[in-house]
């Protein structure tokens, strides 16, 4: 069965703070990894996408990957108030489309 | 950019109704879906289409229809709107079937 489970929060960091978002998959052959950030009453907005194992930086964003561990994660560094919102985990599972977590929400406090 | 536009942010329908939401997207993409996204139950996919006329169910297909006329249009059709459809209505599309996915500004479908 296709699984990606994230966190719900809600996780709360300071201003400035690094956040850490983090998601489990069920199937060790999956290839294709994707953060999505979501605001309140929005659609899902793509904000990294993570094929290889290591790290991937983006401006404040840094995604990684551990495929041997099914694990894959987003970290946000100096995080500010407008990052507060819902980040989706999506993964592609050999032979399908997008699974999609449920999301963690995430609360930057001024 | 990719641009993928829906015909109604707002929509209020009657229960028994029949609503059409749609979908269109500029980037030539092979691949569009149609979730709903309801509170504690994340994103859910009600339909996807690989290619013009074609579909595939998704995991909640019961009291929806869809149709791809064109490569760049793909409508959701409730047949017989009930209260347990309202919801947020999302359309994305992809280059990929396993790949990135665009998404629209959604619709959010209340139904009476």
């Amino acid at each position: 069965q296709k699984e990606v489970e994230q966190n719900s929060g809600p996780l709360s960091v300071p201003e400035g703070a690094i956040a850490s978002l983090n998601c489990t998959y069920s199937d060790r052959g999956s290839q294709s990894f994707f953060w999505y950030r979501q605001y309140s009453g929005k659609s899902p907005e793509l904000i990294m996408s993570i094929y290889s194992n290591g790290d991937k930086e983006d401006g404040r964003f840094t995604a990684q990957l551990n495929k041997a561990s099914q694990y894959v994660s987003l970290l946000i560094r100096d995080s500010q108030p407008s990052d507060s919102a819902t980040y989706l985990c999506a993964v592609n599972f050999p032979g399908g489309q997008l699974t999609f977590g449920s999301g963690t929400q995430l609360t930057v406090l001024p | 950019d990719v641009k993928v536009t829906q015909s109604s942010r707002y929509l209020v329908k009657r229960t028994g109704e029949k609503v059409f939401l749609e979908c269109v997207q500029d980037m030539d993409h092979e691949n569009m879906f149609w979730y709903r996204q309801d509170p504690g139950l994340g994103l859910r996919l009600i339909y996807f289409s690989y290619d013009v006329k074609m579909k595939e169910k998704g995991d909640i297909p019961e009291g929806y229809s869809v149709s791809r006329e064109k490569k760049e249009r793909f409508s959701l059709i409730l047949e017989s709107a009930s209260t347990n459809q309202t919801s947020m209505y999302l359309c994305a599309s992809s280059p990929g079937l396993g790949g990135e996915q665009f998404f629209g500004p959604g619709t959010r479908l209340t139904v009476l």
